[in-house]
């Protein structure tokens, strides 16, 4: 079984610039999770799609950022315009149930602002 | 405020060290509690859980954690460690109806050969 799978690994943009990252959670996966990490901080929620929805966005910190999930089945998060802040490492993770099912993460994308 | 907190920010070991990793939580209602590791390189993956019943809980790798309601605490222990187990660990909670994941912010472990 494929795991999650994360496009590009890393991705180095200047301040101003338009990135798009873009995840493929495990196939049959309807859960689909955005969380970030700040260097030197914790990994924190951004969003989550239950299939093409979004089930809560609470985390996404302002609007430059976009997430669609069309289709339910690949996600993109489009950062836009992008800022220094913005740098870190996005991981996505996908689960079949929500209650009792783990989260399957992805190997994340290094996403540097200069 | 729903938040997790991990004592230790770098742990450094020896070869068959026994470990335990502190995490303290946050959260109003039944908790579901994870630990997660990241090796170098390589993406999270999960150590252990607990939902329910039984709060020691065995994980991969000889891990095992255990939930003490009273004090807000699901530590983690190995009782010797192994130089591949040199890793970042993180604790992590939701909510019994599962949904995002609150982590803590890693303890980065590094054990001697």
């Amino acid at each position: 079984e494929a795991g999650v799978t994360q496009f590009p690994s890393h991705s180095v943009i200047e301040k101003g610039q338009t990135v798009t990252l873009r995840c493929d959670p495990i196939s049959g996966h309807d859960n689909l999770y955005w969380y970030r990490r700040v260097m030197g901080k914790e990994i924190k929620f951004l969003l989550h799609f239950v299939k093409e929805s979004k089930q809560d966005e609470s985390g996404m910190p302002n609007n430059r950022f976009l997430a669609e999930r069309t289709g339910g089945t690949y996600s993109t998060l489009k950062v836009q315009p992008a800022e220094l802040e913005d740098s870190g490492v996005y991981f996505c993770a996908s689960t079949q149930g929500l209650v009792t099912n783990e989260q399957f993460f992805g190997p994340g994308t290094r996403l540097t602002v200069l | 405020a729903q938040s997790v907190s991990q004592h230790n920010h770098h742990v450094i070991l020896s070869e068959a060290a026994s470990l335990e990793l502190g995490c303290n939580y946050s959260y109003g209602g039944t908790v579901n509690l994870f630990w997660y590791v990241q090796y170098p390189g390589q993406h999270l993956q999960l150590l252990l859980k607990y939902f329910s019943g039984d709060p020691l809980v065995k994980g991969i790798k000889g891990f095992e954690a255990e939930f003490i309601k009273s004090k807000f605490s699901f530590n983690l222990r190995k009782p010797s460690v192994q130089w591949s187990d040199t890793a970042e660990y993180f604790c992590a909670v939701n909510g019994n109806q599962g949904g995002k994941l609150i982590f803590g912010q890693g303890t980065e472990l590094s054990v001697k050969p």
